[in-house]
């Protein structure tokens, strides 16, 4: 157990739906990354929060949106769903001032049908 | 071009080979280099870590930098099947006057297959 926890594990859901992917990142950590992997693209880096602010924008979709609660855990949220969305997102934290990298969860393997 | 290439494989080896994984980048502002393994329907997980030129040992893993080849290294000796992951390697520049971690840089993955 890395300490980061998401759920669901796994999602099936119909195109143009809505979904909500939740992080619960290391105790300790306040910055929390989200990222999108699939097999064609690796892993993208889609946006960070720091303390419950926005610290960082990557390749994310204007469909898709973010944000970090009081107590630290963060909620990504993904609308008018496409095939193309299709992928394992993991959420990372961190201590900021830590260049070592990331501690990951385990993920949640999304597949819209 | 991507500012890091890896080569995807897959990778496969009889146990106890030594393998080798390798990466390159175009972006000389890079300070710190890591390595990943990502187990399948896993997050991946820290593995190794550089700071700017160099090796580093860590059992049976070496980790090796080139900054003047803009080439990372990760080397496994006596493989074993428990090593039979994707390896992913990451790269960022040093943190900015604040102090704040700059973006993660990913190499795609090397699919390992270590075989008994």
């Amino acid at each position: 157990d890395s300490g980061v926890t998401q759920t669901p594990k796994h999602l099936i859901t119909a195109t143009g739906q809505r979904v909500t992917l939740r992080c619960s990142p290391r105790s300790g950590d306040l910055s929390v990354y989200w990222y999108q992997q699939s097999l064609d693209q690796g892993l993208q880096f889609l946006i960070q929060y720091y303390n419950g602010e926005e610290r960082a924008k990557g390749n994310i979709l204007e469909r898709f949106s973010a944000q970090q609660f009081p107590d630290l855990h963060s909620e990504l949220n993904l609308s008018s769903l496409e095939l193309g969305d299709s992928a394992l997102y993991f959420c990372a934290s961190s201590v900021v001032a830590d260049v070592r990298g990331y501690t990951f969860g385990s993920g949640t393997r999304l597949t819209v049908v | 071009q991507k500012e890091v290439e890896q080569d995807p494989g897959p990778l496969s080896v009889p146990e106890g080979a030594i393998v080798s994984l390798n990466c390159t980048y175009s972006n000389s502002a890079f300070q710190y280099f890591m390595w990943y393994r990502q187990y399948s329907r896993k997050g991946p997980e820290l593995l190794m870590y550089t700071y700017s030129s160099g090796n580093k040992e860590d059992g049976r893993f070496t980790a090796q930098v080139d900054k003047s080849s803009k080439y990372i290294s990760l080397f496994i000796r006596d493989s074993q099947p428990s090593d039979s992951a994707t390896y992913l390697c990451a790269m960022s520049a040093r943190p900015d006057n604040a102090g704040n971690n700059r973006k993660l840089i990913w190499g795609l993955g090397t699919s390992l297959a270590v075989n008994p």
